[in-house]
């Protein structure tokens, strides 16, 4: 059964910290790695790692992927109010077309 | 566009009654999927429907029935509801790979 861990389950900094999220995993025939952010309500999607593709950057948000280590990490840079979320990272596997979720990462950012 | 749609929002059950979620995507996806979220559990996976016309399980699909009615719905069904599916409920879709999927703004079900 495919396994996604994330570290630390939670965490509170102030505006203008750097913010580091882990996800590892295991998975069989691994195809991609997703992370997303939750708000209120539904997850949107942030970036997709794949084997072609292991670094991704959007503005202060930064992913790279470690397929050696099975684990990725999510960068987030000068953090504001409205980056507090939970971080959901996901992966895929090539056998299927589900995503398995890890349990998130709960980020505060304190003014 | 809508993008992806869920009815009802809120629903509070007593334990037995029966229910179904409806869900709905306007962006031609494929496939369809049905997580149910928890606290310090983040979302496990149901049952989804790689294409109109299949379903099949998820992680945790015991006490839940699915209906792919046709390309834009994926209905949940709860037959005798438990409070162990006290939840919040989302509906995903994506297309030719499940990698981007795109989520609904979730059911929070309560059962009493």
């Amino acid at each position: 059964e495919d396994k996604v861990v994330q570290s630390p389950l939670s965490l509170v900094v102030h505006e203008g910290d750097t913010v580091t999220l882990n996800c590892s995993y295991e998975v069989t025939n691994f195809r991609s790695l997703l992370w997303y952010k939750q708000e209120k309500k539904a997850p949107t999607f942030l970036f997709m790692l794949t084997s072609s593709g292991i670094e991704k950057k959007s503005g202060r948000l930064s992913s790279i992927l470690d397929k050696k280590e099975l684990s990725s990490i999510l960068n987030i840079t000068a953090t504001q109010t409205g980056d507090s979320a939970i971080y959901l990272c996901a992966v895929g596997s090539s056998n299927d077309y589900k995503l398995s979720f890890g349990a998130g990462t709960t980020v505060t950012v304190r003014a | 566009n809508a993008g992806v749609t869920q009815t009802p929002k809120f629903q509070v059950l007593k334990t037995g009654q029966s229910m179904t979620l409806q869900c709905a995507q306007d962006m031609n996806h494929n496939s369809m999927y049905w997580y149910r979220q928890d606290p310090g559990m983040g979302l496990r996976l149901i049952y989804y429907s790689a294409s109109e016309g299949t379903t099949d399980k998820g992680e945790v699909p015991n006490g839940y029935n699915v209906s792919r009615l046709n390309k834009r719905e994926f209905s949940l069904r709860l037959e005798s509801a438990a409070p162990s599916q006290t939840s919040v409920y989302f509906c995903a879709s994506s297309d030719r790979t499940p990698d981007t999927q795109y989520f609904g703004p979730g059911t929070r079900l309560t059962v009493l």
